[in-house]
């Protein structure tokens, strides 16, 4: 699976949009961007994916540029309860039941009031 | 609520014994996977099931062992307890359809384990 860069920290105002980049340039023309974020000792919970369009869900949206190299997840409006460490991973389509996620250290998005 | 299973959710042992998680998946998961989140390091990938086989292998140690059982439960045993093998065990399920991939893992809350 592709590796990503994630930077470890970012803050964001409650209210605005919080906007998460991740580079993954290894990427590969079968492998799927999958964003999950951990809330303190909680199980990871799913937030989206995408393999090349853009795609919008009820809790966030996932850019994906032209050429698949990086990605941003925004989350429209932040509340204090989207303090989480958000997990930017890639995980491969191999067409067998082997895709596991190899989750790196994510970043930690800090929504202040 | 993912619809992931865990218990016990918290479980406090002596070093030296042995423990056993307990997972249910989601209703027609066929994949299970186990994962392990110390405080030192990240999730850290053990192993997965798929209906009843073993498919992949991670970071597991040879005093932790797994199966997944015909009702697609699945079980994490681990052994001789040491005090760095406390942590979150955390189980996840996914549907896997062969050929087609972008499905979906979800996780449960979570096992705590404590070793003393």
């Amino acid at each position: 699976d592709a590796k990503t860069t994630q930077p470890p920290s970012m803050d964001c105002a409650e209210g605005r949009a919080a906007n998460l980049p991740c580079n993954h340039s290894t990427i590969s023309g079968n492998e799927y961007v999958y964003w999950y974020r951990q809330i303190h000792s909680q199980g990871p919970q799913y937030i989206i994916h995408g393999l090349k369009n853009n795609e919008t869900n009820e809790m966030a949206s996932l850019i994906i540029t032209e050429d698949r190299k990086s990605s941003t997840l925004i989350l429209p409006h932040a509340t204090l309860r989207d303090t989480a460490v958000y997990y930017c991973i890639v995980r491969g389509n191999y067409g067998g039941a082997t895709n596991k996620l190899i989750f790196g250290t994510g970043t930690l998005l800090a929504v202040q009031p | 609520d993912s619809g992931v299973t865990q218990t016990p959710k918290h479980l406090i042992t002596a070093t030296g014994q042995r423990v056993t998680l307990r997972c249910s998946p989601r209703s027609g998961d066929l994949s299970v996977y186990w994962y392990q989140q110390s405080l030192d390091q990240g999730l850290q990938f053990l192993i997965q099931y798929y209906n009843g086989e073993e498919r992949a292998k991670g970071n597991i140690l040879e005093r932790f062992s797994a199966q997944q059982f015909p009702d697609l439960h699945s079980e994490l045993n681990l052994s001789s307890l040491e005090l760095g093998d406390s942590a979150l065990y955390f189980c996840a399920s996914s549907v896997e359809v062969w050929g087609r991939g972008g499905n979906t893992i979800y996780f449960g809350e979570g096992s705590w384990l404590t070793v003393v």
